[in-house]
């Protein structure tokens, strides 16, 4: 059974520009969660999306937006990149309560 | 509020030592708990899960915890660690049951020397 993938692994984009990250969640999971890790705020809760749906939303502002296809896939997009939005981004796959992790997408803004 | 508190950031152990680290949450619903482990460079991987039924859960390397409802805990513990074991730990919880959002504690950086 394949894992969660993530795409691509690392990006460096320029402050002002626009990013986009992709998952693919494990075969049969409709619930796609995002995390944003940094070293000074730990691991937060971006949103989570449910059969295309999104579920639940952390407090993150307008320019973090995320989308999930009729195949479960996700995406998450940010605008307008900032200097604090380098982070690595976590994609989590649910079934039922466990969540299963991709490898994370690796963004550095400069 | 913080949901979830790891009280030590950083555990340094010997090869063989036991060690245990904690995390206590915050909630007066029933929860699910797990840990999670991260290697450098790597995402999360599922380490142990209490989602209901018998308070101690037990993993495939060795790993352990024990859900205490009265006190709010989930520490995990290992009697015998390996050098492998060095990595960061992560405590999480669900604390709605309507959501699989997880809150995270900040995580304990476990060092294993020989």
């Amino acid at each position: 059974k394949a894992g969660v993938t993530q795409t691509p692994r690392y990006l460096i984009k320029t402050r002002g520009q626009q990013v986009t990250l992709s998952c693919s969640p494990i075969s049969g999971h409709r619930s796609v969660s995002w995390y944003q890790q940094t070293p000074g705020q730990g691991l937060q809760f971006l949103f989570e999306y449910f059969s295309e749906t999104q579920r639940n939303k952390g407090n993150f502002p307008g320019r973090f937006s995320g989308r999930q296809f009729s195949n479960s896939r996700s995406e998450m997009n940010v605008s307008t990149l900032e200097l604090g939005d380098s982070a690595l981004y976590l994609c989590a796959s649910s079934g039922g309560p466990e969540a299963f992790f991709g490898q994370g997408t690796r963004l550095t803004v400069v | 509020a913080q949901s979830v508190t790891q009280l030590d950031s950083q555990v340094p152990v010997f090869e063989e030592a036991p060690v245990e680290l904690r995390c206590n949450y915050s909630s007066s619903v029933s929860v699910y708990l797990f840990w999670y482990v991260q290697y450098p460079n790597q995402g999360l991987q599922l380490l142990l899960k209490y989602l209901s039924g018998s308070t101690l859960v037990e993993s495939i390397n060795g790993f352990e915890a024990e859900f205490n409802k009265s006190q709010t805990s989930f520490h995990l513990r290992k009697p015998s660690v390996h050098i492998s074991d060095t990595a960061e730990y992560f405590c999480a919880v669900i604390l709605n049951e309507g959501d699989y959002k997880l809150s995270f504690g900040a995580g304990t950086t476990v060092t294993v020397r020989a």
